[in-house]
């Protein structure tokens, strides 16, 4: 049973497109992450939910929209795909503690390629 | 501001011992992890400090000095399998009670016969 799953894996699309992006988590974890990986392998934080409400929302474009139907799922849609958005997007999920920082469970990433 | 720094590449011997650096400069700290990545896979857990001094767990140890805003991750009797990119990440001080995390660019280690 896969913890944190994410599809499509891969996905090659033109510019200008519309196109999601799904993860689910089977952990009963009640935080869900997004992080881009860009080609320098930096991983940066763009959204988190908890318990199907937004709590970090960083600098990203507006056409980058996450939704959460429920704690278990966080998907995100990216609207009017340009070049630059080609990188690979991580989900992930953790557990929430008061003084305690929970590490991540990171799906298998989604390598997405704007042409 | 936060800043967190590692090297970008290391290379080491199969059976060697190899230590990698990470320095941080958060605006607070609550934690510090350590993730492994192979190429093309998902990151994944090795270690978490908190409290300043040395965790061990099997091959792999990680210490923390929070005075001094700095950690390392050390492999011991390495194996070809452990080529793969070390991130170093911080959890800074709750927003609200949330894990945010913020990662440094990763070292890249090859490790050869």
């Amino acid at each position: 049973d896969t913890a944190v799953s994410q599809t499509p894996k891969y996905l090659v699309t033109q510019m200008g497109n519309d196109k999601s992006i799904k993860c689910e988590q089977n952990l009963g974890h009640d935080t869900m992450y997004w992080y881009k990986q860009d080609s320098k392998k930096f991983l940066k934080i763009m959204f988190s939910y908890n318990n199907k409400e937004l709590i970090i929302n960083e600098t990203v474009p507006n056409r980058f929209s996450p939704k959460s139907p429920d704690k278990a799922h966080l998907n995100l849609h990216i609207n009017s795909l340009e070049l630059g958005d080609s990188a690979v997007y991580f989900c992930a999920s953790s557990q929430q503690g008061q003084g305690i920082h929970y590490g991540y469970t990171f799906g298998s990433g989604t390598r997405l390629t704007v042409v | 501001g936060q800043n967190i720094d590692q090297p970008t590449e290391m290379t080491a011997t199969e059976g060697a011992i190899v230590q990698i650096n990470c320095t941080y400069q958060t605006s607070g700290f609550n934690g510090l992890f350590w993730y492994q990545q192979h190429a093309g896979e998902a990151p994944t857990f090795l270690s978490y400090n908190v409290l300043d001094g040395l965790e061990e767990k099997g091959r792999f140890s990680s210490f923390l000095s929070r005075s001094k805003g700095y950690s390392y991750l050390l492999l011991k009797e390495l194996q070809m399998k452990d080529s793969a990119s070390y991130l170093c990440a911080v959890g800074p001080p709750f927003s609200g009670g949330y894990n945010k995390l913020i990662f440094g660019a990763g070292t890249r280690l090859a490790v050869h016969p």
